[in-house]
């Protein structure tokens, strides 16, 4: 069955960078498009950025002014977030979601990394 | 960007009744729409994928529809799980934005 499981959420200062991951098992990443999405203490989902499965097409959320990059792993079977010149309003559950059957909607979603930028 | 905005942002129904919650987009997207129940402290979980397509393994009293720049969710019959947050999502074109949430909470 399909699992992502992400990691390496943590407390870090603003300035600083981080790089999240999200393991992907019971399918492969060349089958699906991967996106990460983020929901800040007690609001809404906010989309952040899409890997296409072809991996020739990523997007970013215009909030992120080019400080984060997505990337994957192929051997690995992994995807990355890497976050860099974070500030507070960065603070978030860190989720990675897939769209495999769907043409809109993410059919799966992990369990999620909290990101604390604080000082 | 496309902005998507639901209404109500909070219901308060009982177990049984039947709910609509509705979604409201800025241009048009077609049927390019999402529909997600989250549960507290619990990831998203994908109810209906182009406006109307019901993900397997979701209750039927769940249904969407709409087009263009007006949808709807319906539940039929509210029962005990179904208390939770709903989101809409727009996948017409980057960023794919969500809408702001409705918080149903039993009456």
């Amino acid at each position: 069955q399909v699992q992502l499981v992400e990691s390496g959420g943590g407390v870090v200062q603003p300035g600083r960078s981080l790089k999240l991951s999200c393991a992907a098992s019971g399918f492969t990443l060349s089958d699906c498009d991967m996106h990460w999405a983020r929901q800040a203490p007690g609001k809404g989902l906010e989309w952040v950025a899409l890997l296409s499965k072809s991996e020739s097409i990523a997007y970013y959320g215009d909030s992120l002014m080019g400080r984060f990059t997505i990337s994957s792993d192929r051997s690995k079977n992994t995807l990355f977030l890497q976050m860099n010149s974070l500030r507070p309003e960065d603070t978030a559950v860190y989720y990675c979601a897939t769209v495999c059957e769907t043409s809109s909607g993410f059919d799966f979603w992990g369990q999620g990394t909290l990101v604390t930028v604080s000082s | 960007d496309i902005q998507m905005t639901q209404s109500p942002s909070t219901l308060s129904a009982s177990v049984g009744d039947r709910v609509t919650i509705t979604c409201r987009a800025s241009q048009s997207i077609s049927t390019w729409l999402a529909w997600y129940q989250q549960q507290p402290g619990k990831a998203p979980k994908l109810l209906i994928s182009d406006v109307s397509n019901l993900r397997s393994g979701v209750p039927s009293r769940f249904s969407g529809s709409g087009s263009g720049t007006e949808f709807t969710l319906t539940i039929s019959s509210l029962q005990p799980d179904d208390f939770a947050t709903y989101y809409c999502q727009q996948f017409y074109s980057f960023p794919y934005t969500f809408g702001q949430g409705t918080n149903l909470e039993i009456k």
